[in-house]
């Protein structure tokens, strides 16, 4: 059983579009991530997220911005897309914001193309 | 602000060859330290990881990892390296006084072995 599933994975689209990525994880975690890897493989956090408290990492455009129907799920809303957002996204999870001794487990990516 | 270096971008090894991957990390407090491998095409898998404890931490496929607090150091090791082990290597850290829970990622490391 897949613990951390996105769709789509892949997904191509034209600049100026809006589009969204879905996160659903089965692990029965209250907190989820997204992570963006750029073409060089540099993965940075963007935004944390459980259902009491969204932190951003303060260098994440405001045209992304998260969405979570319930815990399960944390979709990544982007806005007005440009080229430079072309990256691969990676949606993780955890049980706890807080820092703990545990373990972030991630999706498979969604490798996001804007011509 | 944590930061997370690896040495070594790109690393060529025969097979049968030992594998040692350096990680130096910025923050003096309380860590978690991640090792996270990414096969081509694939997602991140977690290699092993050090909570506490014994410094040395066994992980999957013959990896190991040794946390020296003095030096910021978690190094990766593999006595043997195979093919199957060419992939794109991160270490990873989460601080204790990181808002968010947020991994804090190396640049990447990408091994190929030859057979």
């Amino acid at each position: 059983d897949t613990a951390v599933s996105q769709t789509p994975k892949y997904l191509v689209t034209q600049m100026g579009n809006d589009k969204s990525i879905k996160c659903e994880q089965n692990l029965g975690h209250d907190t989820m991530y997204w992570y963006k890897q750029d073409s060089k493989k540099f993965l940075k956090i963007m935004f944390s997220y459980n259902n009491k408290e969204l932190i951003i990492n303060e260098t994440v455009p405001n045209r992304f911005s998260p969405k979570s129907p319930d815990k399960a799920h944390l979709n990544l809303h982007i806005n007005s897309l440009e080229l430079g957002d072309s990256a691969v996204y990676f949606c993780a999870s955890s049980q706890f914001l807080e820092w703990t001794e545990e373990t972030q487990y991630f999706g498979p990516g969604t490798r996001l193309l804007v011509l | 602000a944590q930061s997370v270096s690896q040495h070594n971008h790109h690393v060529i090894l025969s097979e049968a060859a030992s594998l040692e991957l350096g990680c130096n990390y910025s923050y003096g407090g309380t860590v978690n330290l991640f090792w996270y491998v990414q096969y081509p095409g694939q997602h991140l898998q977690l290699l092993l990881k050090y909570f506490s404890g014994d410094p040395l931490v066994k992980g999957i496929k013959g990896f190991e990892a040794e946390f020296i607090k003095s030096k910021f150091s978690f190094n990766l090791r593999k006595p043997s390296v195979q093919w199957s082990d060419t992939a794109e290597y991160f270490c990873a850290v989460n601080a204790a006084n990181n808002a968010g829970n947020m991994l804090t990622f190396g640049g990447g490391t990408r091994l190929m072995v030859k057979p």
